[in-house]
């Protein structure tokens, strides 16, 4: 089965920094990696996702993800960290059951806290 | 949170009692999932439909029970046989499970049992 691993439960940075939440996969196959934010008492937001293509994929907010292969890693960057960037992040990866539904998988998140 | 609506936000349950949390989309999605999270555990499938009328068990299905009677609606029912049912719970919504589409989820539902 696929699976992701978000190995910091928190990250603290300093609002102007840049920010890295991690996350590694472990799939057999091509990966479809996912990042979701959630804000208090919220649902999640889809932020990006790897599909195939460039290693760099841009998405909402001014967030990018960075995908290494060698590494089998998916890690979310912000060059320059927001307070309102305070939230929940979740990496998740598509796994296909081979029953021609395919799930996603979460990791157990990583809370960001940007600080003034 | 667009398109997706989850009723109520809030919903306190007694021991032994059924309780149904409301989902329902408006935009036109085939699939339909339900979520538990927990805190320090992401999130898990209870249920998900790729179809009207059709429905099947997740990852944590004991306790919980689902219908698909029309496209836009995806209710869950907490059974009195799920033994911790306290957590938030998510819907979501793709265009179809096929493919690599993306989900997108409902504000949630906190359940409480008293």
């Amino acid at each position: 089965a696929q699976s992701v691993a978000q190995p910091e439960d928190q990250v603290n940075v300093a609002e102007g920094n840049p920010l890295t939440v991690k996350c590694t996969y472990s799939v057999s196959g091509n990966p479809y990696l996912f990042w979701y934010v959630q804000y208090p008492n919220r649902g999640l937001q889809f932020l990006l996702k790897y599909i195939t293509g460039d290693n760099l994929v841009k998405g909402s907010y001014g967030f990018e993800a960075e995908f290494n292969k060698s590494q089998t890693s998916f890690h979310l960057k912000k060059p320059s960290a927001l307070v309102s960037d305070s939230a929940l992040y979740f990496c998740a990866v598509r796994d296909d059951e081979g029953t021609g539904f395919q799930k996603l998988v979460f990791g157990t998140g990583t809370r960001l806290l940007v600080s003034p | 949170d667009g398109g997706i609506t989850q009723s109520p936000k809030y919903l306190f349950r007694k021991e032994g009692q059924n309780v149904t949390l409301s989902c329902e989309q408006n935009l036109n999605h085939d699939a339909m999932y339900w979520y538990r999270q927990d805190p320090g555990q992401g999130l898990r499938l209870i249920y998900y439909s790729q179809i009207v009328n059709d429905f099947q068990k997740g990852d944590i299905a004991e306790g919980y029970s689902v219908s698909r009677e029309k496209k836009e609606s995806f209710p869950l029912t907490v059974t009195s046989a799920q033994k911790n049912p306290t957590a938030f719970y998510l819907c979501a919504s793709s265009p179809r499970t096929a493919y690599q589409d993306t989900q997108y989820f409902g504000p949630g539902t906190r359940l409480t049992v008293l």
